[in-house]
């Protein structure tokens, strides 16, 4: 059974920094393709980046570049992605999701975690 | 890296049949065959509900089918069910190595 589980999130000062964690199993790391989504409180769905399986093709949304980092480890089966100079309008629940390989969909989602950036 | 524009909410009665529109530009929608769409219950994760435009993932009822014309994409669910209450988002591919989101559309059975 695929299983995708996020934690690291929390309560936040604006300009402060939170790393994002995604445990998954269930399914060969390696040779899949990840994605991290965010969804404001009561808004909708926005993609935030991507990671190849080798980690050598990275993407990022406009909103979020040069302050993320997403980064994985294949040996531990993680995903994370780094927020740094965080900002009132990073809040929301972060999905990590696995990239089905095909035309950029995700089949696979976790649970998701809460990032609350307020002072 | 604009949204995709969807309908804020669309309604039917059970068994009727619904379709949810998805629009973006060339860059996007229109250049690629690469549209999806998700359902996500209140308090959810979002779950696959079509890839690459038309295509169903295994498990996923029939009643759900997908469609492309130009820059706009279409979700038509069909024998609409109290279960398919929900809110609906499609994805495309774009043209600049991203993905972009519609805002959502707000599904009611009523």
């Amino acid at each position: 059974e695929v299983q995708l589980v996020e934690s690291g999130g929390g309560l936040v000062q604006p300009g402060g920094s939170l790393r994002l964690s995604c445990a998954v199993s269930g399914f060969t790391f390696s040779r899949y393709s990840m994605t991290w989504v965010r969804q404001a409180p009561g808004k909708g769905l926005e993609w935030v980046s991507y990671i190849s399986g080798s980690s050598s093709t990275i993407y990022y949304a406009d909103s979020v570049k040069g302050r993320f980092i997403i980064s994985r480890d294949n040996a531990k089966n993680s995903l994370y992605l780094q927020m740094n100079s965080l900002r009132d309008d990073d809040t929301a629940v972060y999905y990590c999701a696995r990239d089905s390989g095909i035309g950029g969909s995700d089949d696979f989602w976790g649970q998701g975690t809460l990032v609350t950036v307020s002072s | 890296q604009s949204a995709l524009t969807q309908p804020a909410s669309v309604s039917g009665s059970p068994g009727q049949s619904i379709t949810i529109s998805c629009t973006g530009t060339s860059s996007d929608v229109g250049g690629y065959n690469y549209v999806s769409w998700y359902q996500q219950h209140p308090g959810k994760a979002p779950k696959l509900m079509i890839y690459a435009v038309s295509d169903r993932p295994s498990g996923v009822s029939n009643r759900f089918s997908g469609s492309k014309s130009g820059n706009t994409a279409s979700l038509t669910i069909s024998g609409l069910q109290a279960e398919d209450e929900a809110d609906y988002y499609c994805s495309s591919y774009s043209n600049t190595n991203t993905r972009v989101f519609g805002g959502g559309t707000k599904v009611t059975v009523l």
